[in-house]
């Protein structure tokens, strides 16, 4: 069974903070490393992704590190603001038939 | 363009009811997925559907059937409801199974 571990389960950040999410995975055959980022009582949204031989990628305020030799992948959220509030997922992407595996989720709060 | 639909919305069902969810899409995607989202454990994939008339397991597909009659809609069906499967059901669609998924805006089903 592939097995994602993400964490910490919940974080609570001030403005302007630095929010880091961190994803652990077992399966050295998976292709692609997104995010999703879930608002409440919504469906998730890709937020970013990174290709396996890429170390680092950066969106605006979001950044992917990926470190492939520790098989985990980060995602950092810089000058984080309260409409950042939302649950994240890392959901590493296997095979060629769309199969994401999600991890547990990750609920940020932004304190204002 | 309205993305990924689902209907319905809301549904409560007795134990061995049976329902169909209706899920719809209008970018002309070929995959499409079901998924169940439960508290702590994240998105788990049912069945997915690589194209009209085509169905295929997913991680936890028992209780669960599928049809993929039409490109734009994928239904999903529960032949005799168990409070088990309450849930909260989120149908999503790629153009090819890459990592980019839109999903629709879920649906919460409760069985008694």
């Amino acid at each position: 069974q592939q097995q994602v571990k993400q964490s910490p389960q919940s974080l609570i950040v001030q403005k302007g903070g630095i929010s880091i999410i961190n994803c652990a995975y077992e399966n050295t055959a998976f292709d692609y490393f997104p995010w999703y980022q879930q608002f409440p009582g919504k469906g998730p949204a890709l937020l970013i992704a990174i290709r396996p031989d890429v170390s680092e990628k950066k969106e605006g305020r979001f950044t992917i590190s990926f470190n492939k030799s520790a098989k985990q992948f980060s995602l950092h959220i810089m000058d984080s603001q309260p409409g950042d509030s939302a649950t994240y997922f890392c959901a590493p992407l296997w095979g060629n038939t769309g199969k994401l595996i999600f991890g547990q989720g990750t609920t940020l709060q932004v304190k204002p | 363009n309205a993305g990924v639909t689902q209907t319905p919305k809301f549904r409560v069902l007795k134990t061995g009811q049976s329902m169909t969810l209706l899920c719809a899409q209008d970018m002309n995607h070929e995959y499409m997925y079901w998924y169940r989202q439960d508290p702590g454990m994240g998105l788990r994939l049912i069945h997915y559907s690589v194209g009209e008339g085509t169905t295929a397991k997913g991680e936890v597909p028992d209780g669960y059937n599928v049809s993929r009659l039409k490109k734009q809609n994928f239904l999903l069906g529960l032949e005799s409801a168990a409070p088990s499967q309450t849930s909260v059901y989120f149908c999503a669609s790629s153009y090819g199974g890459g990592y980019t998924q839109y999903f629709g805006p879920g649906t919460r089903l409760t069985v008694l």
